[in-house]
């Protein structure tokens, strides 16, 4: 069935380091690739997505890009934030519409 | 305009009892999902409505779980003899556009949490 690893935390970086999460998936067809964020005491907010193959998804200084011959969709951000900490969760959906998600990675910045 | 919101925000019960946990979606959204989320870990789908139908009911645990939506907007979770391996965030989901859609995006509510003793 369809699944998303992504790489175990917590991620502890400095205040304008490059972030790399790793994730990579299973699927069967052409799934849609998600990162969610989730900040301490909030729900969780969609941060990019990207539907088809070799698309980027892009918000807020994140990138993705939907590599469909690694099956990887790993997140980035050039410079981060203390801002940015929180926990951030791989996902995918099928032709079913239900998400499926990776098990979260915590990043923690420190100034 | 609002987003989805989630009553109660937390809800403590004992074990065996009867709970419902409720949630508002997005208003026009036709499509709502239900998942869970256990301490440490990503959300799990439970169960999806497309309008006032269970679509895909696939990730409800067994049959102490049930969900209804009658009028395409609102919809229950409901949870009878409770037990403490229950205990968990319980997150519902709207999205416009009917699942399995590419342009699809589900946004969430703040979740309530369940705690059983």
């Amino acid at each position: 069935g369809n699944s998303v690893t992504q790489m175990e935390g917590p991620v502890t970086l400095s205040e304008e380091a490059f972030l790399t999460i790793n994730c990579t998936y299973t699927a069967t067809g052409y799934p849609s690739l998600f990162w969610y964020v989730q900040y301490p005491g909030e729900g969780l907010q969609l941060l990019l997505k990207a539907t088809k193959a070799d698309d980027k998804g892009s918000n807020k200084g994140f990138e993705a890009t939907y590599r469909k011959e690694t099956t990887s969709f790993h997140l980035e951000k050039g410079s981060v934030q203390v801002s940015d900490s929180a926990v951030y969760f791989c996902a995918l959906t099928g032709n079913t519409g239900k998400l499926i998600f990776g098990q979260g990675t915590t990043l923690q910045v420190k100034p | 305009g609002a987003g989805v919101s989630q009553t109660p925000s937390n809800k403590v019960t004992e074990k065996g009892k009867y709970v419902e946990l409720r949630c508002d979606p997005i208003s026009g959204h036709t499509a709502l999902y239900w998942y869970r989320q256990s301490l440490g870990q990503g959300p799990e789908f439970l169960i999806y409505f497309q309008g006032t139908g269970a679509a895909d009911d696939s990730g409800l645990p067994n049959d102490r779980f049930f969900a209804v939506r009658p009028e395409g907007s609102v919809s229950t979770l409901k949870i009878q003899r409770t037990e403490r391996g229950d205990s968990a965030v319980y997150l519902c989901a709207s999205s416009f556009l009917p699942a399995g859609g590419r342009e699809d995006t589900q946004y969430f509510g703040p979740g309530t949490r369940l705690t059983v003793l």
